[in-house]
């Protein structure tokens, strides 16, 4: 059975500090998505990375591949406010048809 | 365009009662998934449809169905609700099938069973 576990579970940090989540497996996923999931609302796709060691940036979000594929890990700089969310990491296992989730990092940032 | 949306956000149902959920897909997308989502369980699968065909099962007991009409939009059935059906169903579209198909997920609708 495939898993993915998320650390921490929880983050509560100041306004302006930076942070790394991890979203981590002894499996090998063909793909690994990340999604922010706001309070009210549902989850939504921020990042999808494919190829092993593949860093992709989106504004002070960096996403990183574990070379194996077999981890993956959101590093936010200066994090503000707007980023307090759900960060849900879902992999491409062996199923073609159903993603494997993580139970989610819940984030706050204090203003 | 519009997004996903999903029908009714709130409901309130005792023990015992069924419940009937509603998603409309984004224009031309195709396949519907549905998920619980409960704190501390994260997102569990409940089921896909693709083409008014169910084409994946999760784990979930039978009181749980659905299905897909010809025009993609899907509705999700639960039958003798119990307590532990409270939680969060997220429905989500997609252009095409697969699980490397990027989802795009309504707000859901908040189940609370008493």
């Amino acid at each position: 059975t495939q898993l993915l576990e998320q650390s921490p579970q929880f983050l509560s940090i100041q306004e302006g500090e930076n942070l790394t989540v991890y979203c981590n497996s002894s499996s090998v996923f063909s793909s690994l998505q990340w999604y922010r999931q706001e309070p009210g609302e549902g989850p939504v796709l921020l990042v999808t990375v494919v190829t092993g060691g593949e860093v992709k940036k989106l504004k002070r979000l960096t996403f990183q591949f574990g070379d194996a594929r077999k981890d993956s890990s959101l590093h936010i700089t200066a994090a503000q406010p707007g980023d307090t969310g759900l960060y849900l990491c879902a992999g491409e296992g062996d199923s073609n048809y159903q993603l494997i989730w993580g139970a989610g990092t819940k984030l706050i940032i204090k203003p | 365009k519009a997004g996903v949306t999903q029908t009714p956000r709130y409901l309130i149902k005792t023990r015992g009662q069924q419940v009937t959920l509603s998603c409309s897909p984004i224009s031309g997308h195709r396949s519907v998934s549905w998920y619980q989502q409960t704190p501390g369980q994260g997102l569990q699968f409940l089921f896909e449809y693709f083409s008014e065909t169910q084409r994946n099962k999760g784990n979930f007991p039978g009181r749980f169905s659905g299905r897909q009409f010809s025009n993609s939009r899907s509705e999700m059935n639960v039958s003798t609700l119990e307590l532990g059906d409270s939680a969060l169903y997220l429905c989500a579209s997609s252009p095409r099938t697969g699980n490397n198909s990027p989802l795009h997920f309504g707000n859901g609708t908040r189940l609370t069973v008493t």
